[in-house]
């Protein structure tokens, strides 16, 4: 079973409004990360939390990590309808394993 | 400039056929994947390779096969006996396997027909 389930799986929301997105994991981690996915193409990395970290800031995004609910959430202040995509997190443990969960389908509204 | 490059953008295969999807990167990392990702799903590991001459399977390596002779390149052969294909395929790349924040390409689309 995949490690990392993002909730909700979509989400839309008008411009100028803040997004925010969970995901819950069930093993223990090292770090975990956040990837925006444009339709039809790679992915392209946010940000990136340890596992001793609990908030991180990089622009207008958030990232909050709660390791006793093995949970993170991603927050994007001030959405552009350019933010419209798809956002995944993924989790990596001991040794080698990053695990990507389903993702949350992002629609920003001009 | 940097970066990682896959090809084709789209790829078609009939039934039976071997295809290989090239993935080059040129930011001197030593750790390369593959990964395959179905319509609204979340990428699935099918082979690492955390440097040259050596690689390992993923999650869903049946099916497929791999090489890594030179360090720039990773690529990846989707046989015959992979029964359903047709899928998005990602390639990436990281410093190492330890380090986190891969580099991504823009993906093969293969297609069965």
């Amino acid at each position: 079973s995949q490690q990392g389930e993002e909730d909700p799986q979509a989400l839309s929301i008008q411009e100028g409004e803040n997004a925010t997105m969970n995901c819950s994991y069930k093993t223990s981690i090292n770090n975990l990360q956040w990837y925006r996915q444009n339709s039809g193409r790679g992915l392209v990395h946010l940000i990136l939390i340890r596992s001793n970290e609990r908030e991180k800031h990089s622009g207008r995004l958030r990232v909050t990590l709660d390791t006793s609910k093995k949970s993170s959430s991603l927050l994007i202040t001030a959405s552009r309808a350019a933010d419209t995509a798809s956002y995944f997190c993924a989790t990596a443990g001991g040794g080698f394993k990053t695990i990507f969960g389903a993702g949350t389908r992002l629609f920003v509204k001009a | 400039d940097g970066g990682i490059t896959q090809s084709p953008k789209y790829l078609f295969r009939k039934e039976g056929q071997n295809v290989t999807l090239s993935c080059e990167q040129n930011l001197n990392h030593d750790a390369m994947y593959w990964y395959r990702q179905d319509p609204g799903q979340g990428l699935r590991l099918i082979y690492y390779s955390q440097i040259v001459n050596d690689f390992q399977k993923g999650d869903i390596a049946e099916g497929y096969s791999v090489s890594r002779e030179k360090k720039e390149s990773f690529p990846l052969t989707v046989t015959s006996a992979q029964k359903n294909p047709t899928a998005f395929y990602l390639c990436a790349s990281s410093i190492d396997v330890s380090s986190m924040g891969a580099f991504f390409g823009q993906g093969t689309r293969l297609t069965v027909v």
